[in-house]
């Protein structure tokens, strides 16, 4: 079956260190996201790609950059961590073709910045 | 652009009665609407969808939801509440013909008391 994984899982990392979130898809998508999710404000748009070597900033990229250089894979790097990039991090795709829109989530990335 | 607003950050019901969880949208173009839900520490799962086809649209667990243009609304319903239905609700706008981009809500809280 088709699938969107995650890795890693847990995450802990130190302030100023580099990490990143790996994120891969066999459906074949077109499009990927990555949303952050904190109390209170649901999920909000990290980065966005509508294909290969497509890449968009979404309402909070600051700190966080994303390459695609195949149609499966969507890594979020975090160039210098900070404590306010504590969070749990969904990466998602969906096709993109009219009338769905649908996301297909992953698992989820919890990562914890000391 | 669009915009998901969830009219309640909390919803306490006691098993057994209805449930009503609360979405209005704003959306430039045709837009798809979507409710996801998330059980504490899991991933997020799509419950239903609005695609532009009928507008009442029946879900998984018994739950439905009603596209209302007139009074951009989405409400999410269920007659009967389970104990399995605690968990986090969102409401999610999709423009059809715009950007395609998900925007999600801030999420609603279902609680269920015995």
């Amino acid at each position: 079956d088709a699938e969107i994984t995650q890795s890693p899982r847990h995450k802990i990392t130190e302030t100023g260190r580099q990490v990143t979130l790996a994120c891969h898809q066999t459906w074949n998508h077109n499009n990927m996201f990555w949303y952050r999710q904190d109390l209170g404000h649901g999920l909000r748009l990290i980065h966005y790609s509508y294909g290969v070597h497509d890449t968009n900033k979404g309402e909070v990229s600051d700190g966080y950059s994303v390459s695609r250089s195949n149609t499966e894979d969507l890594p979020l790097t975090l160039e210098s961590a900070a404590s306010s990039q504590t969070s749990v991090y969904f990466c998602a795709s969906n096709s993109g073709t009219l009338n769905t829109g649908e996301l297909f989530f992953g698992e989820g990335s919890r990562l914890t910045v000391l | 652009a669009q915009s998901v607003t969830q009219l309640d950050s909390h919803v306490s019901v006691s098993e057994g009665t209805p449930v009503l969880l609360r979405c209005n949208y704003s959306s430039s173009y045709s837009p798809s609407l979507f409710w996801y839900v998330q059980h504490p520490n899991k991933g997020l799962q799509l419950l239903l969808k609005y695609t532009s086809a009928a507008t009442l649209v029946k879900g998984i667990n018994g739950f439905e939801a009603e596209f209302k243009k007139s009074e951009t609304s989405f409400h999410l319903t269920k007659p009967s509440a389970h104990m399995s239905d605690a968990a986090e609700y969102f409401c999610v706008v999709s423009d059809l013909g715009g950007s395609y981009i998900p925007t999600f809500g801030r999420g609603t809280s279902l609680i269920v008391h015995p």
